[in-house]
């Protein structure tokens, strides 16, 4: 059974400043990844998912995620934060059957 | 007009009631989802279907029900809603066709306060 485990349930970062949200996972098979993000009071937006091929990642809004399998990682980058940049991150892992199982979540605050 | 919605956006019941929460999609996909979110524990699967005649447990579907009454509809039910039920609800849909298979798109979600 697959696992996720995202370090840090709050990160704060400057406007301009880079973030990076972490991802660590457990699956016995190689696996699907993905990133969502959830803005307040609205359901989740997929950012960006790794299948297969190219181990970067490039999503929407200017994030970036790089798959890492020696490292059983996933983490996500964006180079300059914006103010709207600030929500609730959740890191997934699906091993093909289709059913996600998801991280505990990561806020964003963005400091002007 | 949203592809996943779900309704009502918002309920407070009492302990022991019979609710139903209600999703429907129009993006003409065969899988449909139900997830509770709680702080600190991201979301956990309650029920799944990969079509109209197949329905399948998740890791938390102790209390609850579903029925998918067409491919577009996909309802959970409380038969007695207790407080710890007290959480965010999602639907969410996926497709059957190769290469789309493992990407979910969520409605909007339902909070739920159980007194």
């Amino acid at each position: 059974a697959q696992s996720v485990t995202q370090l840090g349930s709050h990160v704060s970062v400057s406007e301009g400043a880079l973030v990076l949200l972490r991802c660590n996972y457990s699956s016995s098979v190689p696996p699907y990844l993905f990133w969502y993000v959830q803005y307040p009071n609205q359901g989740l937006q997929l950012l960006l998912k790794y299948t297969t091929g190219a181990t970067l990642v490039k999503g929407i809004n200017g994030f970036e995620a790089e798959f890492k399998k020696s490292e059983t990682s996933f983490h996500l980058t964006k180079p300059s934060a914006h103010m709207s940049d600030a929500a609730e991150y959740f890191c997934a892992v699906s091993e093909w059957d289709y059913k996600l199982s998801f991280g505990a979540g990561t806020t964003v605050t963005v400091r002007a | 007009d949203a592809d996943v919605t779900q309704t009502p956006r918002n309920r407070i019941t009492k302990t022991g009631k019979r609710i139903m929460l209600e999703c429907s999609q129009t993006k003409g996909h065969d899988r449909m989802y139900w997830y509770r979110q709680d702080p600190g524990l991201g979301l956990r699967l309650i029920y799944y279907s990969f079509d109209v005649k197949d329905i399948n447990k998740g890791e938390i579907s102790d209390g609850y029900s579903v029925s998918r009454q067409a491919q577009a509809k996909f309802s959970l039910s409380l038969e007695s809603a207790i407080p710890n039920q007290t959480a965010l609800y999602f639907c969410a849909t996926s497709d059957s066709v190769a290469g789309e298979q493992e990407t979910q798109y969520f409605g909007p979600g339902t909070r739920l306060l159980v007194l």
